[in-house]
């Protein structure tokens, strides 16, 4: 069984850092693109970033490019996302979700809330 | 970016009824379409991928349909647990985006 399991969520100011972790298991997860996807409090879903299954390629939108980065570590399963110059905007459940090859986020992580608030 | 509009945004019908969401594309996804539902307190759960394919483990009343600019979710023989927001996300291009959801109730 596929299971994804985050951790890391917290409440941070604006400007501040955090990183979020993605342990997985129930699959071979060195051969799958993983990546970060948000809920906003009003429930938008958000594409936030995608790694590939060698670690080699990653992608990002404009609005957390540069201030966020998407890493793995195959060797622990673990699939990571450093937050840093945080905004209010950035306020949200972060998932993490494993690809399907052939489209789509195929399975999700439980989820852990990222709240950003002075 | 590729703008996802989704309609209608809420839909009430009664179990045993065939209702369909409509998304549209702003630009050309080919078949790089994927539809979830997100029944209320869950995650979100692929239903289809690829415009027409089932996940696994979906049941065949869900269906989807298009290519292009447009696609359509079906849901034939309204069931309780199809209680859901349903969301589009189109996978053709960087950055990935999703449509604004639509809340299912049941009459």
């Amino acid at each position: 069984e596929v299971q994804l399991v985050e951790s890391g969520g917290d409440l941070v100011k604006p400007g501040g850092s955090l990183k979020l972790s993605c342990a997985a298991s129930g699959f071979t997860f060195s051969s799958y693109g993983m990546s970060w996807v948000r809920q906003t409090p009003d429930k938008r879903l958000e594409w936030v970033a995608t790694i590939s299954s060698g670690g080699s390629y990653t992608y990002y939108p404009d609005s957390v490019k540069g201030r966020f980065t998407i890493s793995r570590d195959n060797a622990k399963n673990t699939l990571y996302l450093q937050m840093s110059s945080l905004k209010s905007e950035d306020t949200a459940m972060y998932y993490c979700a494993r690809q399907n090859p052939d489209g789509g986020f195929a399975y999700w992580g439980q989820g852990t809330l990222v709240t950003v608030s002075a | 970016d590729i703008q996802m509009n989704q309609s209608p945004s809420s839909l009430s019908a009664s179990l045993g009824d065939t209702i369909t969401i409509t998304c549209h594309a702003s630009q050309n996804i080919n078949v790089w379409l994927s539809w979830y539902q997100q029944k209320p307190g869950n995650i979100p759960k692929l239903l289809i991928y690829k415009a027409s394919n089932l996940h696994t483990g979906v049941p065949s009343r869900f269906s989807g349909s298009g290519s292009g600019t447009g696609f359509t979710l079906t849901i034939s023989s309204l069931q309780p647990e199809d209680i859901a927001t349903y969301y589009c996300q189109q996978g053709q291009s960087y950055p990935w985006t999703f449509g604004g959801g639509t809340k299912l109730e049941i009459k």
